[in-house]
């Protein structure tokens, strides 16, 4: 069976600009939550969407915004890009709202 | 505030010599402590969930356990692939959603 998925898996921008990161979960799961993870530290919460409804919001400015398709996939939005913002960010996915959560391989953001 | 610890911070071990990880945690009601493995650039992946003191549980070369305040990962013999960060990480019953608080890992290099 396919894992989670995420798309691209690189992405360069300036700062100021805004980003859009993808994801698909694993096939029958209907929870997804994005992570921030900065290197060398833990993933931090950002969201998570269940059923398509948000369930969960973390710590982080208005700038980010995720919403969760009639097929469970998900969009995570970043505007106004900082050089902060740079970071790989994962996405997981569970079958239930508070289930096991399974990682996809992540998607790298530079911000120069 | 919810807190996940975990040390040490990097850990060197000759193969074959088993060692153990602590991830201790203050959170007010731990719904369940997960223990992931992540290689560099790519995702975390799941190894185990506890979710009551006492409880262990066990895989190849790997073995988690939980008290009331922190959690082991004990590492029996390791090989050079088992090489890795591994993050525990908890989920509070209150918290947003699934959101998981991870601590910041431990690094682990086996050499041959």
């Amino acid at each position: 069976d396919a894992g989670v998925t995420q798309s691209p898996t690189h992405l360069i921008k300036t700062r100021g600009q805004q980003v859009t990161l993808r994801c698909s979960p694993i096939s029958g799961h209907k929870s997804v939550s994005w992570y921030q993870q900065v290197l060398g530290q833990g993933p931090q919460f950002i969201f998570q969407y269940y059923e398509k409804e948000e369930r969960g919001r973390g710590n982080f400015p208005d700038r980010f915004s995720a919403r969760q398709f009639p097929n469970y996939s998900s969009e995570l939005n970043v505007n106004a890009l900082l050089l902060g913002d740079s970071a790989l960010y994962l996405c997981a996915s569970s079958l239930s709202p508070h289930g096991e959560q399974y990682f996809g391989p992540g998607t790298r953001l530079t911000v120069t | 505030e919810d807190q996940v610890t975990q040390s040490p911070e990097a850990l060197r071990l000759q193969e074959g010599e088993s060692s153990s990880l602590n991830c201790s945690y203050t959170v007010s009601g731990l719904r369940g402590l997960f223990w992931y493995r992540q290689d560099p650039g790519k995702g975390p992946e799941f190894l185990f969930t506890l979710y009551s003191a006492g409880e262990e549980k066990e895989k190849e070369r790997l073995k988690a356990t939980l008290t009331k305040k922190e959690s082991f990962l004990h590492i029996t013999a390791p090989k050079p692939e088992d090489s890795a960060t591994y993050l525990c990480a908890a989920s509070m019953i209150k918290a947003a959603g699934n959101k998981l608080t991870f601590g910041g890992g431990t690094r682990v290099l086996v050499k041959p």
